[in-house]
């Protein structure tokens, strides 16, 4: 596609239910990301895919959270039984390579922001 | 572990005059890339700027310019001659260079342009 694409573009749910993001790359793209932006605050990455495998997990808070990609395309953030300190913005970004360098930029989506009731 | 700082929360500048932003980080490293992104209301970051830390010479990118200061640890952009469609938040951010896939990002600052 044109661009990263995320939906649902908002989304509000109850305490204790289960969501899912999603995110569609830019077409071509191996790796993606997950970034979350609370209130005010700058992005804190969660999770990177190379491809179909996720290197590195190190900044998913919590078991209640999960993602997969398959295909080497479409990505879903999952989190369970949700809690109100998950309510931000996740937003995805996609790139040509692994590294986010001078030749491969990241490109980001317009997020989708979570707010928990 | 790599840290980001923004310090101003907020900042203004009349439309056509010259605004800085600061930014300040803290790594062990000595090859690493530093970016500036924009965030307008639509929530999509925007790459803005970006600089290798082994390059010497100050990125430019039209009305925007960074002052990187390596050995201080800084590295701020300058907008000049500001429109009123630069108002947006503003995001520093730092990546090492080896295998580093994620960024660390600051906390922002939100800018606002007066007409």
């Amino acid at each position: 596609g044109a661009g990263v694409s995320q939906s649902p573009s908002n989304k509000v749910t109850e305490k204790g239910k289960d969501v899912e993001l999603r995110c569609d790359p830019i077409s071509g793209h191996t790796a993606l990301y997950w970034y979350r932006q609370s209130l005010g605050q700058g992005l804190e990455f969660l999770i990177y895919f190379q491809g179909n495998s996720a290197p590195d997990k190190s900044g998913l808070p919590s078991d209640r959270f999960s993602a997969e990609r398959t295909g080497g395309s479409v990505s879903t953030l999952t989190i369970q039984r949700t809690q109100q300190e998950d309510s931000a913005v996740y937003l995805c970004a996609s790139s040509l390579v692994g590294t986010a360098g001078y030749n491969s930029p990241l490109h980001f989506g317009n997020g989708t922001r979570l707010t928990v009731t | 572990a790599q840290t980001v700082t923004q310090s101003q929360p907020e900042m203004s500048v009349q439309e056509a005059e010259t605004v800085t932003l600061s930014c300040t980080y803290d790594t062990s490293e000595s090859d690493y890339y530093l970016f500036w992104y924009k965030q307008p209301p639509s929530r999509q970051m925007i790459l803005v700027i970006r600089q290798e830390a082994y390059k010497q010479q100050n990125a430019t990118e039209n009305r925007f310019s960074v002052n990187f200061q390596k050995a201080a640890k800084s590295f701020s952009l300058k907008i000049s001659d500001s429109q009123l469609g630069d108002a947006a938040m503003y995001f520093c951010a730092y990546r090492p260079n080896n295998a580093g896939n994620m960024l660390t990002f600051g906390g922002g600052t939100r800018l606002m342009v007066k007409p």
